[in-house]
């Protein structure tokens, strides 16, 4: 199994620009979820899913976008980058309580 | 008041040393306890689950007090490769927004 996989690893954009974060998972988990992790500050709910079809927003979900089409996948859309979206991404899947999280995505907004 | 709050650390702390953490949550719904560890630059990977009577894993041990909303975590004889930032995370049944993350308690493990 390849567990959670993240693409890309890293990410440089200019302001205004969009770009997709892709992640996927083989574990057929329901419940999946995007988190974004800055300096100094803990892990904070991007949009999560709890099945395909069906998504919902966490904590900080202004400027991106999520769809679930499949159990497998979990997309996470910048509409219109902006510096304060410089960060880094996880995506995880969930089963019983636990997270499995994947590499993480570093993205740069310029 | 955070919704799940560490101690700040840094805890810098010499090999073999025992070293305790502490988290606290505010949510008395919570039904589900976790320790994450996060190495720098990678992602947060389980740790342990906290159980109500306590649980020890190797030279980890967790408790957990429902009366106070207290988890703590006790690392005894530190490694080199204990050093990591310490994630508390809280479950709740809340229909989605399930997990809740602490901020991290970061430990350096000295020579």
């Amino acid at each position: 199994n390849a567990g959670v996989t993240q693409t890309p690893k890293f990410q440089v954009l200019k302001t205004g620009q969009s770009m997709t974060l892709q992640c996927a998972q083989d574990m057929n988990h329901e419940y999946m979820s995007w988190y974004r992790q800055d300096p100094g500050m803990g892990l904070r709910l991007i949009h999560y899913s709890v099945g395909a079809g069906i998504t919902d927003q966490g904590e900080v979900p202004n400027g991106y976008n999520v769809s679930r089409s499949t159990t497998e996948d979990f997309p996470l859309r910048l509409l219109s980058a902006a510096p304060s979206q410089t960060s880094v991404y996880f995506c995880a899947s969930s089963y019983s309580g636990v997270q499995f999280f994947g590499p993480g995505t570093r993205l740069t907004v310029l | 008041r955070k919704e799940v709050e560490q101690d700040p650390g840094p805890f810098n702390v010499p090999e073999g040393a025992t070293v305790a953490f502490n988290c606290t949550y505010s949510n008395s719904a919570s039904q589900s306890f976790f320790w994450y560890r996060q190495d720098c630059r990678k992602e947060p990977k389980l740790l342990m689950s906290v159980y109500s009577s306590g649980n020890e894993d190797g030279r980890f041990t967790a408790q957990l007090n429902r009366a106070s909303q207290y988890i703590s975590l006790l690392i005894r004889d530190s490694k080199l490769s204990d050093s990591a930032t310490y994630l508390c995370v809280v479950w709740a049944d809340n229909y989605g927004q399930n997990f809740v993350f602490g901020p991290g308690t970061r430990l350096s493990v000295l020579p």
